[in-house]
């Protein structure tokens, strides 16, 4: 299986923060990894698709970079409902892991 | 609108079976494979598993891969996800999920079907 690590899996940070969330796969995935959001209580939400596409209706403060294995996910200025938990996920090949997550906390 | 709506919160034994489902709508169903996802209480993400309901093409991960089964029952845009017998361990939210392709992101998500395991 492709592991996949993120960094921090923890971070506290103010509304109107710039922050990035860092994901590393076990060997090059190309382009195919994907970002989530998920709250407490409800499935998790597609952000970026491709490593670099926005799904629609998702704001223009997230922004997804990176190919081969390095990916990063960039929130450009925190909003309050942005606190959550992120994953990154890899659809290169089956199974289509996850990272263990980021939990993004109000500092 | 697309929607996956999933069947509700189950409370078993150990060693009992169980059958849960997730509905498609708004969309053609036998174009998009279903993937099913875990997450233990507290705990990340775990893709188990997917279905191509066209075909019934079935992939598993392989940590999954004799513990469940995966089905789909393409006349009332159903798929499902199964246990013969199930252990404690298996307690957790299952959440299914449609993608396009097999490299395609998952983009919408039922809203979860919580399993319990008590004795």
């Amino acid at each position: 299986d492709i592991q996949m690590t993120q960094s921090p899996s923890s971070l506290s940070a103010s509304v109107g923060d710039r922050v990035t969330i860092t994901c590393r796969a076990s060997q090059p995935i190309s382009s195919y990894l994907n970002w989530y959001q998920q709250k407490p209580g409800t499935p998790p939400k597609l952000l970026i698709y491709a490593a670099s596409s926005l799904q629609s209706g998702v704001p223009s403060r997230f922004s997804g970079s990176g190919s081969g294995a390095d990916f990063t996910l960039t929130i450009s200025s925190l909003q309050p409902e942005d606190f959550a938990t992120y994953y990154c996920q890899q659809s290169y090949t089956n199974p289509y892991t996850f990272g263990q997550g980021t939990k993004l906390e109000i500092k | 609108e697309v929607q996956l709506v999933q069947s509700g919160a189950e409370v078993k034994k150990p060693g009992e079976s169980l059958k849960i489902s997730c509905k498609g709508s708004g969309y053609s169903f036998t174009n998009y494979w279903i993937g099913w996802v875990r997450q233990m209480p507290g705990k990340g993400l775990e893709w188990m598993g997917t279905i191509y309901p066209g075909d019934s093409d079935t992939r598993y991960s392989p940590s999954f891969q004799g513990q469940v089964t995966i089905s789909a029952d393409k006349s009332i845009s159903t798929a499902y996800l199964q246990w013969s017998s199930l252990k404690a361990s298996d307690t957790a939210m299952y959440y299914c999920a449609r993608h396009e392709s097999l490299v395609g992101a998952p983009d919408y998500w039922g809203q979860g079907t919580l399993v319990t395991l008590s004795s």
